[in-house]
């Protein structure tokens, strides 16, 4: 069966810090790949997606990259954080695009 | 542009029957996705819907009308634990996933 590993499951970073995120998925070959972002109480805002490794799609400009240096693994990154950074975290992969989407746990970020 | 509209927020009593709306406005259709999100953890797959008609899986029904562009969830027997968010979310033709912001269920005793 697949599974789908995000950490670290909490982070609290200063203003001005660089972030990385790691997911990775297990048990499936070439995913489709999501980081989203949750504000609290919110919906969820698509962040990068990835068909295959070195794919990125970026959905909103922002001061977040991401990368997929191996098939089965996606990283979200940030050089310096922003107050507004904060939020839930939360990596996904499908098969294909038109199959459901299944979520790891989430980071929850906080930027003081 | 494209959106989701779903109620933001509903109460029903325990052993009820609750429908839980969700209509859309997007380019295209292939697909309708119902999740649910328990707060503080990751939204969890619930039911696909491409064509007209019920989906039934034990408790939860899913309904779709492409030509309305209109959805909704159906959640009978509730207990205590399927208070949750509800997400919508559909698939618009260049396959890319349109959510809705989501329905706060309350479930009261």
């Amino acid at each position: 069966s697949q599974t789908i590993h995000q950490w670290p499951a909490t982070l609290v970073q200063p203003v001005g810090s660089p972030l990385s995120l790691e997911c990775t998925v297990e048990g499936t070959s070439n995913p489709n790949l999501y980081w989203y972002r949750q504000a609290a109480g919110r919906g969820l805002q698509l962040l990068f997606y990835s068909v295959g490794i070195g794919q990125i799609s970026s959905e909103v400009p922002q001061n977040l990259s991401a990368s997929r240096p191996q098939d089965r693994q996606f990283i979200l990154s940030s050089k310096k954080l922003l107050l507004s950074d904060s939020g839930f975290y939360l990596c996904a992969w499908s098969v294909n695009p038109q199959n459901e989407q299944f979520f790891g746990p989430g980071t929850r970020l906080t930027v003081l | 542009g494209q959106n989701i509209d779903q109620p933001t927020e509903m109460t029903a009593t325990e052993g009820a029957i609750v429908q839980i709306n969700c209509t859309y406005q997007t380019s295209g259709f292939n697909g309708l996705f119902w999740y649910q999100q328990h707060a503080g953890e990751a939204p969890t797959f619930l039911s696909y819907n491409v064509l007209d008609g019920l989906e039934e899986k034990g408790r939860f029904s899913s309904f779709l009308s492409r030509s309305k562009g209109y959805s909704y969830l159906l959640l009978k027997e509730l207990q205590m634990k399927d208070s949750a968010s509800y997400l919508c979310a559909v698939i618009n033709s260049n396959y890319q996933l349109i959510w809705g912001a989501g329905t706060k269920l309350i479930i009261k005793p």
